[in-house]
């Protein structure tokens, strides 16, 4: 079955204290994309990447770190977490960047 | 940045009717996509639509590109219907970041 996986589903941490939200997808997809959805605010665009080892900053980027180094995933991390990164976080994942699929989101509380 | 407004913000509906909600963009676009977020909190992707005209089943929409609107029409609306659609673009000649239109909360009552 076609999908994107995240993992965890649910996360709630302290501040300062390092994470990371993996992502996978099994379409063979060169795009991906880390998004976080915030009451108010709509969905915004953290990280996207093009392809393997091609990253670039989305709309929100500040406290967050990417990597992609095989196709299939690309992993977010929170170096130093603040309670202004909770969020629910979506990742996606498409060919060209066409007709996006999302992952089903990780819930993160910070405290 | 490119903006991207969806109206209305809320619209409540009897099962059985028809809507059409609408996307506005401030600039030219090479990619836009219409989601559905469902109360679970899923995002589906309903269409790929930068111009022209696309259905699948009750839905269909409507891209005019030169002119900056799109618009998702939703036919026989039944309860499943409920959820946040939003609309979300991409610039041309520029990045390929996807911003996202606030969405537009729609209920079906039964």
């Amino acid at each position: 079955e076609a999908q994107v996986t995240q993992n965890p589903r649910y996360l709630i941490t302290v501040t300062g204290k390092k994470l990371t939200v993996t992502c996978s997808q099994n379409m063979n997809h060169e795009y991906m994309s880390w998004y976080r959805q915030d009451p108010g605010l709509g969905l915004r665009q953290i990280y996207y990447s093009m392809n393997v080892e091609v990253t670039d900053k989305g709309d929100v980027p500040e406290g967050y770190k990417v990597s992609r180094k095989e196709k299939r995933n690309f992993p977010l991390i929170l170096e130093s977490p603040s309670p202004n990164q909770t969020s629910l976080y979506f990742c996606a994942s498409s060919f060209a960047g066409i007709k996006q699929y999302f992952g089903p989101g990780t819930r993160l509380t910070v405290l | 940045g490119i903006q991207v407004e969806q109206s209305p913000p809320d619209l409540i509906l009897q099962e059985g009717a028809n809507s059409t909600l609408r996307c506005n963009f401030s600039d030219s676009v090479n990619n836009l996509q219409w989601f559905h977020q469902n109360p679970w909190g899923q995002l589906i992707n309903l269409f790929y639509i930068p111009s022209g005209t696309k259905q699948n089943g009750r839905l269909s929409a409507t891209t005019v590109a030169t002119e900056r609107y799109s618009l998702l029409y939703i036919s026989s609306s039944q309860t499943t219907d409920s959820g946040v659609y939003f609309c979300a673009v991409v610039t041309q000649g520029g990045s390929e970041k996807l911003v996202f239109g606030k969405g537009t909360k729609l209920t079906v009552n039964p």
